[in-house]
């Protein structure tokens, strides 16, 4: 069936703008992961859904971070009040279950000027 | 904490060359270890995983890698790359059995493949 996939591709903000990246993951998918990429460097976990259940929040970076999966499908990561060190790429993963091989979305690459 | 080390960034080979990469990881009890590949635009993939048994462990494309519990590591070989193995690989370990299976990754290594 159809990957991981995420909207939108890229983001350019403004610094102190707010932004909203949106995840689909694969259909029957239990577990959903946010990891962060920034440039030169591997993914770093921001947090975990199993189903609606936020289990995991601790790699956020900050308050201005906040991510919802309310039905249990798609899932948003919002950054409030952007800021330059906020550009990277997000990226979207999910597995059948948690211990299940994690398939990654393609990415949003967010660039806050 | 876990963190996953990755000694190459950037490795130039020519064709028919063999590939190894290495990756060492710092974490004291059981874990699960894995290779990650991202083609020029296209998303991160598995290449190939380890959890328990037969420490070499065979993945697609003719790639394997050897855990070596004693010196932590888990290093990716080939015996002959190709040109289509230009990519970025990313080595990942997430603690067995841990609250969640998030994953620790290395900071990549850029392999590019001459023709």
């Amino acid at each position: 069936g159809a990957g991981v996939s995420q909207s939108p591709r890229y983001k350019v903000a403004k610094r102190g703008q707010d932004v909203a990246l949106r995840c689909d993951p694969i259909s029957g998918h239990v577990s959903l992961f946010w990891y962060q990429q920034a440039l030169g460097q591997g993914p770093e976990f921001l947090t975990y859904f199993q189903n609606e259940a936020q289990l995991d929040k601790s790699g956020l970076p900050s308050d201005r971070f906040f991510a919802e999966r309310p039905e249990g499908s798609v899932s948003t990561l919002k950054i409030q009040r952007t800021q330059q060190e906020d550009s990277a790429v997000y990226l979207c993963a999910s597995s059948f279950g948690v211990w299940e091989t994690q398939y990654f979305g393609p990415g949003t690459r967010l660039l806050v000027l | 904490a876990q963190s996953v080390s990755q000694h190459n960034h950037h490795v130039i080979l020519s064709e028919a060359a063999s590939l190894e990469l290495g990756c060492n990881y710092s974490y004291g009890g059981t874990v699960n270890l894995f290779w990650y590949v991202q083609y020029p635009g296209q998303h991160l993939q598995l290449l190939l995983k380890y959890f328990s048994g037969d420490p070499l462990v065979k993945g697609i494309k003719g790639f394997e890698a050897e855990f070596i519990k004693s010196k932590f590591s888990f290093n990716l070989r080939k015996p002959s790359v190709q040109w289509s193995d230009t990519a970025e690989y990313f080595c990942a370990v997430n603690a067995d059995r841990s609250a969640t299976n998030k994953l620790i990754f290395g900071t990549g290594t850029l392999l590019a493949v001459q023709p």
